[in-house]
């Protein structure tokens, strides 16, 4: 069985710190992906990023960056300057090569305050 | 273009009434998914629709939930005699084909109180 844990709850920051929400994962397939996704407000479900199991090589894309670490299952994701837009839930998620659902960690509410 | 459009947005109803909560994927994506968010439980998969295949119920609570989709495109997702622990935000997601590979994009979802 896949499991995803975001072990943060709520994590608050003041703008412009930088902030780093962790996602461990398991899994017993060999191929899987992982992905990122915002909430905000709104209550919209926003994808971030995907990586998949053979990519481990981590990204920056603006002020997200994202590292992928199959050694210790996790896929942890920072922003950097964080700004008051930012604030979300954040819900890290895993599939399998199928495709047939997502699988959701708890979620971390992130508040950026001024 | 078009996202995933979910209708109604909201819905009350009293408890022991059925409901239907529709939802029109993007057009083009073959795959289509059902889940449920709630305080208690989270984001939690309900059911899974690809192209004619038979639909993946493994995530559905109980017999009184069912869905369809007809015509490979829109969906409705059905609950019966509905109780007060079905109260909760219903999404719904479509992506391109079903492969682990490809993200899912969800709609707005529908907020479901049951009095």
């Amino acid at each position: 069985a896949q499991k995803v844990t975001q072990a943060q709850t709520e994590i608050s920051v003041v703008e412009k710190e930088d902030v780093t929400l962790d996602c461990v994962y398991e899994t017993r397939d060999t191929t899987y992906y992982l992905f990122w996704y915002k909430q905000p407000p709104s209550g919209e479900l926003v994808f971030l990023i995907r990586r998949n199991s053979f990519d481990e090589q981590n990204e920056i894309s603006g002020r997200y960056s994202w590292n992928f670490q199959k050694s210790t299952s996790s896929f942890n994701f920072t922003i950097t300057a964080s700004q008051v837009v930012d604030s979300a839930v954040y819900f890290c998620a895993l599939s399998d090569n199928r495709g047939n659902k997502l699988t959701f960690g708890t979620g971390t509410q992130l508040k950026v305050e001024l | 273009g078009a996202g995933v459009s979910q209708s109604p947005s909201n819905k009350v109803t009293e408890k022991g009434k059925d409901v239907e909560l529709r939802c029109d994927p993007i057009s083009g994506h073959t795959a289509l998914y059902w889940y449920r968010q709630s305080l208690g439980q989270g984001l939690e998969f309900l059911i899974y629709f690809q192209g004619n295949s038979a639909p993946d119920k493994s995530g559905l609570p109980s017999d009184r939930f069912s869905a369809e989709r007809t015509g490979g495109s829109v969906s409705t997702l059905t609950i019966q005699r509905t109780q007060q622990e079905d109260s909760a935000v219903y999404l719904c997601a479509s992506s391109l084909s079903p492969s682990g590979y490809n993200e899912q994009f969800f709609g707005p979802g529908t907020r479901l109180t049951v009095l």
